[in-house]
């Protein structure tokens, strides 16, 4: 069981918005604006989409952004595109014991 | 280019030991705290270790599920890190990713550097 929780689905149709959430705690995401999500595509390595809860790499579309309200984390894809469809995981810190927690992960299906 | 390059994995048995490195090219390796986390088969991620940069001390830190068995290290001139897995279990089968925080000035957490990964299988 993972730390964080994420839904294990989501979907939408091409051009539609889709948020995802992760809760976690008053440990993690209560505790600290250091969220992350990151997207993965079958057989590839994770890659970061956003990091303190709003913040885009260089490179990444606007159309992914965050947001955090309480314990809860949300990641919202807006404008979908085929190759929107992948895994996504959300990470927090979480202080100088635990460090960091992931969630279990959300397959999103472009329908 | 940037990118890191993740080596060692195989087949081994409960018990047994395995070092894994992984290679980083294109940026400054020393200033990065450098970190693994791994992904058992068609689960979720899973942090298992990091090492800070010696500007802050070079320690290290370990997921509760693997501290007392696995240690990190580090050789800036090589630009490589180790992780020297010892008493393994069958649970510690997973793709183990080496990964770069994307901060400099703090404990990790967010990665924007991701190898491919390398397997580690534990089976008798």
């Amino acid at each position: 069981q993972s730390a964080l929780t994420q839904p294990p689905s989501a979907s939408g149709s091409p051009g539609q918005s889709v948020t995802i959430s992760c809760t976690g705690t008053s440990s993690d995401i209560g505790a600290y604006n250091y969220v992350s999500w990151y997207q993965q595509h079958p057989g590839k390595a994770p890659k970061l989409i956003l990091y303190d809860v709003t913040k885009r790499p260089s490179g990444v579309p606007d159309r992914f952004s965050g947001s955090k309200s309480g314990n809860t984390a949300s990641l919202t894809v807006s404008g979908l595109q085929a190759e929107d469809e992948a895994d996504y995981y959300c990470c927090s810190y979480a202080g100088s014991n635990t460090f960091l927690v992931f969630g279990g992960g959300t397959n999103l299906t472009v329908l | 280019e940037v990118q890191v390059v993740e080596s060692g994995g195989g087949l081994v048995e409960p018990g047994r030991s395995l070092r894994l490195s992984c290679t980083a090219s294109g940026f400054a390796f020393g200033d990065y705290v450098m970190t693994w986390v791994r992904q058992a088969p068609g689960k979720g991620l899973e942090w298992v270790s990091f090492i800070r940069s010696k500007a802050n001390g070079g320690t290290t830190e370990y997921a509760a599920s693997v501290k007392g068995r696995f240690t990190i290290s580090r050789d800036d001139s090589k630009r490589i890190v180790h992780l020297q897995m010892n008493s393994l279990k069958i649970e510690d089968t997973a793709l183990y990713y080496c990964s770069r925080s994307n901060k400099l000035d703090r404990d990790p957490d967010a990665f924007d550097i991701w190898g491919q990964g390398t397997i580690v299988a534990v089976s008798s």
